[in-house]
């Protein structure tokens, strides 16, 4: 299992463009979620998914879309970067059954945005 | 929503002190409770977790207390050895979709 897998592991954008950072995760896990870190303040929820075709918001999600088309993939667009979205980008995967439930990191990406 | 709080923001202890870092949760929905350490560059890996219908769990050195009346938690380190300098997040939810984290506690174990 290659578990939780991001792309890129680095990426320097402009002011204005557009990417998308690639998540995937291969332990067939219903739940997927993008978090960004920045200094100070922990990981904070972007963007979440309950399972294929269903997304929803977290606590900061302007700036940013998801789809999830598959079980397997939950990529992040951005979509006319700013300065203020320069972060470290963490994907996780979950699962939950009864009472028990874990999440799973990628090993992030480092965004900057000049 | 959920609002998680982490104190202390950073924590210098002596190799073989304890450590204790202190996270409180204000939606008592809340159910599960887990530690994350991050070491610099890498990702959040778990460490301990506890869940709603345990008081206190312990892992070896490490051990953590939920008090679900005060909506507060804590992680407990004893003997800390220099590997044990990270970044410490706590983490809450009821769902196990949407994980609420502290803001950390960066743990420096002084040799």
């Amino acid at each position: 299992n290659a578990g939780v897998t991001q792309t890129p592991k680095f990426q320097v954008l402009k002011t204005g463009q557009s990417m998308t950072l690639q998540c995937a995760q291969d332990m067939n896990h219903e739940y997927m979620s993008w978090y960004r870190q920045d200094p100070g303040m922990g990981l904070r929820l972007i963007h979440y998914s309950v399972g294929a075709g269903i997304t929803d918001q977290g606590e900061v999600p302007n700036g940013y879309n998801v789809s999830r088309s598959t079980t397997e993939d939950f990529p992040l667009r951005l979509l006319s970067a700013a300065p203020s979205q320069t972060s470290v980008y963490f994907c996780a995967s979950s699962y939950s059954q009864g009472s028990d439930t874990e999440a799973f990191f990628g090993q992030g990406t480092r965004l900057t945005v000049v | 929503g959920e609002n998680v709080e982490q104190h202390p923001s950073t924590l210098s202890v002596q190799e073989g002190d304890s450590a204790v870092i202190k996270c409180t949760y204000s939606d008592s929905a809340s159910n599960y409770f887990p530690w994350y350490k991050q070491e610099l560059g890498k990702r959040p890996q778990l460490i301990i977790d506890i869940r709603s219908n345990v008081g206190e769990k312990k892992d070896q050195r490490i051990a953590v207390t939920l008090n679900k009346t005060a909506k507060h938690f804590s992680l407990h380190i004893t003997e800390t050895q220099p590997e044990d300098s990270a970044v410490y997040f706590c983490a809450a939810t009821n769902t196990g979709n949407q994980f609420y984290f502290g803001t950390g506690t960066s743990l420096t174990v002084i040799p």
